[in-house]
């Protein structure tokens, strides 16, 4: 079946602009994740969504980071006032969270550049 | 807190050679373990996971992991590396739906580097 999408794949913006950036998880899959990986560098958590409850955002690193998830299907991640040390590629994870199903399944990426 | 420790960022074997990456954890209640690769430009794919049972579990590529509970290790083994088998191989640990947190910590990945 499908795996995790997101888009776009590559995002180059000017330091100041906002940016938002999607993930389609796989269908069914309760739990979305979001992380951050600069290069080379290992994975920094930023927020967590399962099912219905309120979203873990203890690893947002300011508050010009946000996330929303509609409809327990589709996230977008926005930046805010885009700063250079935005640059990185984001991943977006989803997991089925139920019996024999706690892996996570990550999409390609989305490279955001800040120039 | 949950921790992972990778303790090499790089591992170096030749072609047909035997291979571990090692790794390490804690958590305050029952480990779900889990290894994942990440090829050059490319996201994380799910290679195994420990959950319950057997201590010996075995995943994608020919690769395997061993839990080992006393030592809190969960080392990835393959019995001949191939080339293709070179990228950088991350560690996850979390908690047991019943225990802490839900989300997973990574170690900071180790660079596999097989060499022809």
């Amino acid at each position: 079946g499908a795996g995790v999408s997101q888009s776009p794949s590559n995002k180059v913006t000017e330091k100041g602009k906002d940016v938002e950036l999607r993930c389609d998880p796989i269908s069914g899959h309760t739990a979305l994740y979001w992380y951050r990986q600069s290069l080379g560098q290992g994975l920094e958590f930023l927020i967590y969504f399962q099912g219905n409850s309120a979203p873990d955002k203890s690893g947002l690193p300011s508050d010009r980071f946000s996330a929303e998830r509609t409809g327990g299907s589709v996230s977008t991640l926005t930046i805010q006032r885009t700063q250079q040390e935005d640059s990185a590629v984001y991943l977006c994870a989803s997991s089925l969270e139920v019996t024999g199903g706690y892996e996570q399944y990550f999409g390609p990426g989305t490279r955001l550049t800040v120039t | 807190a949950q921790s992972v420790a990778q303790p090499e960022d790089q591992v170096n074997v030749a072609e047909g050679n035997p291979l571990t990456v090692k790794c390490t954890y804690s958590v305050s209640g029952n480990p779900y373990l889990f290894w994942y690769v990440q090829y050059p430009n490319r996201g994380l794919q799910f290679l195994l996971k420990y959950i319950t049972g057997d201590n010996l579990v075995k995943g994608s590529y020919g690769f395997e992991a061993e839990f080992n509970k006393s030592q809190t290790s969960f080392h990835l083994k393959k019995p001949s590396a191939l080339v293709s088998d070179s990228a950088l191989y991350f560690c996850a640990v979390r908690d047991a739906p019943s225990g802490g947190s839900y989300i997973p910590t990574f170690g900071r990945g180790t660079s596999l580097i097989v060499h022809p």
